[in-house]
């Protein structure tokens, strides 16, 4: 498996334009995060899904942040309009779902490469 | 809710010394998951260790141990055989075995090791 796919690696946009962030995780987890990480405030947890369906969006922002996952195998971070503020790095990680053959791996999130999202 | 703190913002070890990295948690749980995650300057993260809290045995992959003291919520990391390839970001993490937060990982701010020849 590649593991968790995040594109595109790098970003960097100009105040006020839409940002958008992809994510793929790995086949078979259906468990879904976005994390962003600053200097800051470190990691944080912005909003997690379980079976394409919104769980906890207790960590988004904003309003101008929005977060999709219309399937299994794809997701997305928007950000409308951007600010200089939302400069960071944003990770997509993803979990199996517990139970027999995956108890093992019950408790562990493999993360994608991040995006270095820089707002100018 | 729980918090991890690590008080350690920068540490350094000689390679081939032990170094121990320190982390701190609070919860009112009895019942969770503490993990170790390394990042290095590609800033991938990665798993390094993991202990589950109902488990008295610490942790130990290969040159990666633990020293996991429940009553006073604390695990720590001990690196053994300090390499440059070591040289990174590690975060202590939480998470939860409740079913409303089960899948919720609650960070340390970090401690960035440095290993010099």
């Amino acid at each position: 498996d590649a593991g968790v796919i995040q594109s595109p690696r790098h970003e960097v946009t100009e105040m006020g334009q839409e940002v958008t962030l992809r994510c793929k995780p790995i086949s078979g987890h259906d468990y879904l995060f976005w994390y962003r990480q600053t200097m800051m405030r470190g990691l944080e947890l912005l909003i997690y899904f379980n079976n394409n369906v919104p769980i906890d969006d207790s960590g988004m922002p904003e309003d101008r942040f929005s977060a999709k996952m219309p399937n299994a195998s794809f997701s997305t971070l928007k950000i409308q309009p951007s600010e200089p503020r939302d400069s960071a790095v944003y990770f997509c990680a993803s979990s199996p779902p517990p139970g027999a053959g995956a108890a093992l791996f019950y408790n562990e999130q493999f993360f994608g490469p991040g995006t270095r999202l820089t707002v100018l | 809710a729980q918090t991890v703190t690590q008080s350690q913002p920068e540490m350094s070890v000689q390679e081939a010394e032990t170094v121990t990295l320190s982390c701190t948690y609070d919860t009112s749980e009895s019942d969770y998951y503490l993990f170790w995650y390394k990042q290095p300057p590609s800033r991938q993260m990665i798993l390094v260790i993991r202990q589950e809290a109902y488990k008295q045995q610490n942790a130990t992959e290969n040159r990666f141990s633990v020293n996991f003291q429940k009553a006073a919520k604390s695990f720590s990391l001990k690196i053994s055989d300090s390499q440059l390839g070591d040289a990174a970001m590690y975060f202590c993490a939480y998470r939860s075995t409740n079913t409303g937060t089960a899948s919720k990982l609650t960070f340390g701010t970090g401690t960035r090791l440095q290993v010099t020849l």
